[in-house]
């Protein structure tokens, strides 16, 4: 089976832009996580879906947003990007909602913000 | 979720047993310990988790003390691929969230 694919792997973009990620969970997983990782903060959790719906949402600005797609895959929004926006962002994707299962984490995204 | 003492960095010999301690102290009775690890710059990868028993797998051994304040990760014969961050969390066993909260981990480093 297939792992959790993630793309693009890198990003280079400048202060102001938007960009939007991409994730693939293994399929049959309908949750899919986002998360933030920086040298500074270490790895923050984002915001989850679970069929199409956002469930769950950390404490990150308006600007960040996401959405679930019908087959599950997933994409999160960053508008009028800053410096501190560069990171690593991952998703991990889980067969359920429920807490019983592990979750299955995909290469990142390297954004970086010029 | 409950938070997570851990060492910040520890070191092995290749072949001897890691043993990676992890506190949790205001741990509930419906919260489970997970152990992740993170290899550098790759996504974080599920080792093992446990409630209240022992638990084994593949990869590595939880041992969680009788009162569940604190928690072992053992990896039994250490590589060098073993060398990564390792993650503890404490997360509740209910259906409806997915969300891990990380804190800095203990970054293992294992020599020949």
């Amino acid at each position: 089976k297939a792992g959790v694919t993630q793309t693009p792997r890198y990003l280079i973009k400048t202060r102001g832009q938007q960009v939007t990620l991409s994730c693939s969970p293994i399929s049959g997983h309908r949750s899919v996580s986002w998360y933030q990782q920086t040298p500074g903060q270490g790895l923050q959790f984002l915001f989850e879906y679970f069929s199409e719906t956002q469930r769950n949402k950390g404490n990150f600005p308006g600007r960040f947003s996401g959405r679930q797609f019908s087959n599950s895959r997933s994409e999160m929004n960053v508008s009028t990007l800053e410096l501190g926006d560069s990171a690593l962002y991952l998703c991990a994707s889980s067969p359920t909602g429920g807490g019983e299962y592990e979750q299955y984490f995909g290469p990142g995204t390297r954004l970086t913000v010029t | 979720d409950a938070k997570t003492t851990q060492p910040t960095s520890m070191d092995c010999a290749e072949g001897r047993a890691a043993n990676l301690p992890c506190n949790h102290s205001t741990i509930s009775g419906n919260e489970y310990v997970y152990w992740y690890r993170q290899i550098h710059s790759q996504g974080p990868q599920y080792i093992i988790h446990g409630l209240k028993n022992n638990e084994t797998n593949e990869m590595a051994s939880l041992i969680i003390t009788e009162d569940r304040k604190s928690s072992t990760l053992i990896l039994p014969h250490a590589t060098l691929r073993d060398t990564a961050v390792y993650y503890c969390i404490v997360r509740v066993f209910s259906g409806g969230y997915n969300k891990l909260i990380f804190g800095a981990g203990t970054r293992l480093a294992v020599h020949p």
